[in-house]
């Protein structure tokens, strides 16, 4: 149980263009979703925290008009990263809070921007 | 000072060898700690969790709390191959329940 479904797994796009990674709870509602990047060899920083119905909270140094989070439903909530750049190449994972109180973690979305 | 603070490593141990992994925290309203394990281009998975002063053990694996010193640890006793990765400490923050972790130690596991 508590399983959450993320992708795309890999993407590559163009310097200037958006791209949206989705992650879904399948058998679980997610009211507060969590946003990490990873960039190699570095831990998993927090990005932002998303709460189903309200804005999202961006930790700081995180651009809000960059990263667009949207949390619309208690199952979906989404990444989009936007005008995306070289230096913006890297791992992004989300993470939900369980009904249990614990932590599930996408698969993550390996993304390039060339 | 870091949030979660690991030692980097490699830590490189023998195969059967007991394997401990270390970790300091500075948030005191912490109630809940987790140690992930993670291969190379992979989402971390949970090894084990601990919220209560002490030892828990599953399997070959102990997590060790310490709130007062802020200290949690995990050993991996029996070390395999196969335990080599990247373990990552990982700290609930007592306000907006976030997850922060510590940058990683990598393990090595030589047989």
């Amino acid at each position: 149980g508590a399983v959450v479904s993320q992708h795309p797994s890999r993407v590559i796009c163009k310097s200037g263009t958006s791209v949206k990674i989705e992650c879904r709870s399948l058998d679980f509602q997610a009211t507060t979703m969590f946003w990490y990047r990873q960039f190699p060899k570095q831990s998993l920083m927090l990005m932002a925290t998303s709460n189903e119905g309200s804005k999202a909270t961006y930790e700081q140094g995180v651009e809000k008009d960059k990263f667009l989070i949207n949390h619309a439903s208690l199952t979906l909530s989404t990444l989009t990263v936007t005008s995306a750049h070289p230096e913006d190449s890297s791992f992004y994972i989300c993470s939900a809070i369980t009904t249990k109180g614990g932590y599930t973690f996408g698969s993550g979305t390996r993304l390039t921007v060339v | 000072q870091k949030e979660v603070e690991q030692n980097s490593g490699p830590l490189s141990v023998p195969e059967g060898a007991i394997a401990s992994l270390n970790c300091t925290y500075s948030d005191r309203g912490s109630q809940s700690f987790f140690w992930y394990r993670q291969y190379s281009g992979k989402s971390p998975e949970l090894i084990m969790s601990i919220y209560s002063n002490g030892d828990k053990e599953d399997g070959r694996f102990t997590a060790q709390l310490n709130k007062a010193s802020q200290y949690v640890s995990l050993l991996i006793r029996d070390s395999q191959p196969s335990d080599s990765a990247t373990y990552l400490c990982a700290v609930n923050k007592a306000v907006g329940n976030k997850l922060v972790f510590g940058a990683g130690t990598i393990l090595r596991v030589k047989s």
